[in-house]
């Protein structure tokens, strides 16, 4: 029963591939997050979607590009990647509409290009 | 949006109280204080959140200051599992824009 699941948890893969992680919550909340956390450990918001719309596109190559097929999933898809997109993805979920409601975050997935 | 400072580490006797400070003097008035912590290789965990009253939830006690400039993360009983990278964010009510986390502090529990 975990809220927030993503997968793959590790992704190696060469440079020039294009892959995708697949993000899905089962807590009924509206908006949904990527974020990437680099070496140093920083977690900076990638991208936000409320209800299927994007509202946050943080400068971020256009090599990244979210898809939500329903309210309940978040996919990134990942186009010619290279070794700067070597990190940790969080997909993170929260139920906005006007209230407060925290993050709750995946365990993330651990992309290593080579 | 208003940014936050922390010290980058802490150690804290296991069974003692530890006491994370956090500083964001540029915190507007609708801004809520939120707390995370991140357990290596995990995701990070919402902890608890609060505007200007005081809190206190199963996991932990937010203490912030009547200027609203500073707030204090107090877990009680600290345990070795309570090792972890402790954030302290803010965030306007309602808003979706989630703040990147900063560097955060490292707190290590020592047996």
């Amino acid at each position: 029963d975990t809220a927030v699941s993503q997968t793959p948890k590790y992704l190696v893969t060469q440079m020039g591939n294009d892959k995708s992680i697949k993000c899905e919550q089962n807590l009924g909340h509206d908006t949904m997050y990527w974020y990437k956390q680099d070496s140093k450990k920083f977690l900076k918001i990638m991208f936000s979607y409320n209800n299927k719309e994007l509202i946050i596109n943080e400068t971020v190559p256009n090599r990244f590009s979210p898809k939500s097929p329903d309210k309940a999933h978040l996919n990134l898809h990942i186009n010619s990647l290279e070794l700067g997109d070597s990190a940790v993805y969080f997909c993170a979920s929260s139920q906005e509409n006007g209230g407060v409601s925290p993050l709750h975050f995946g365990n993330g997935t651990r992309l290593t290009v080579t | 949006d208003a940014k936050t400072t922390q010290p980058p580490s802490m150690d804290c006797a296991e069974g003692r109280a530890a006491n994370l400070p956090c500083n964001h003097s540029t915190i507007s008035g609708n801004e809520y204080v939120y707390w995370y912590r991140q357990i290596h290789s995990q995701g990070p965990q919402y902890i608890i959140h609060g505007l200007k009253n005081n809190e206190t939830n199963e996991m932990a006690s937010l203490i912030i200051t009547e200027d609203r400039k500073s707030s204090t993360l107090i877990l009680p009983h600290a345990t070795l599992r309570d090792t972890a990278v402790y954030y302290c964010i803010v965030r306007v009510r309602g808003s979706a824009r989630q703040l990147t986390f900063g560097s955060g502090t490292q707190l290590t529990v020592l047996p």
